[in-house]
């Protein structure tokens, strides 16, 4: 069955820290992967994609198919980035399933 | 706003009844999600139409349905309601197919429904 697990349900980090959400899924094949994320008062949104192998807003996500993971990292963290992430794979049927989620919460 | 409407926002019903949730993607999108947010439980995918065919299936109940409709906007209609269909329902769409934007949804704002 697909699975995606997001053990963390919140993380709370000192500004200027790192940050890393984790993701781990269990899907057949190779799944593309994403993060969401909703800030407070806004609308779930896409943050990044691994296809892109992209930075946005200093985020990045790190797949490694060995370990099933995908977990999400900044170096430094913002009060900004107070927001609650998803995990989302997607199968080749366009299936997104995301994760519970993970509320961040940055400390001043 | 070309974005992902969604009526209504909020409604309350009483247990057995039927409501109906409506959904507007963005234009130009041919693929509708439809998700439930209940409490401690995350984003449940329950079902995804493309162009008007139904395309994955999740953990949707028998007493839920929907369909996509030929201008691309999508109901989900929930029947039988129980205490525990309270949730906020959310739409998203998204272009669909593959390419560059694959995955990429846009959400709406939601529907909450809270049943008594």
């Amino acid at each position: 069955a697909q699975r995606v697990t997001q053990p963390e349900k919140l993380l709370s980090v000192f500004k200027g820290a790192p940050v890393e959400l984790k993701c781990n899924y269990s899907y057949s094949g190779s799944p593309e992967l994403f993060w969401y994320v909703q800030y407070s008062r806004q609308r779930l949104q896409l943050l990044l994609r691994h296809i892109s192998r992209e930075s946005i807003k200093g985020f990045t996500a790190d797949l490694n198919k060995g370990e099933t993971s995908f977990h999400l990292k900044k170096p430094f963290a913002q009060e900004e980035d107070s927001a609650m992430y998803y995990c989302a794979p997607m199968n080749r049927d366009d299936k997104i399933i995301f994760g519970k989620g993970t509320r961040l919460h940055i400390l001043p | 706003d070309s974005g992902v409407t969604q009526t209504p926002k909020h409604l309350i019903t009483a247990t057995g009844q039927r409501v109906t949730l409506r959904c507007s993607p963005r234009s130009g999108d041919l693929s509708v999600y439809w998700y439930q947010q209940s409490l401690d439980q995350g984003l449940q995918f329950l079902i995804q139409y493309y162009n008007g065919e139904e395309r994955a299936k999740g953990n949707i109940l028998e007493r839920f349905s929907a369909q996509q409709f030929p201008d691309l906007h999508s109901e989900l209609n929930l029947s039988s309601l129980e205490l525990g269909d309270s949730a906020l329902y959310f739409c998203a769409s998204s272009v669909g197919g593959s390419g560059a934007n694959m995955g990429e949804l846009f959400f709406g704002e939601g529907s909450r429904l809270t049943v008594l």
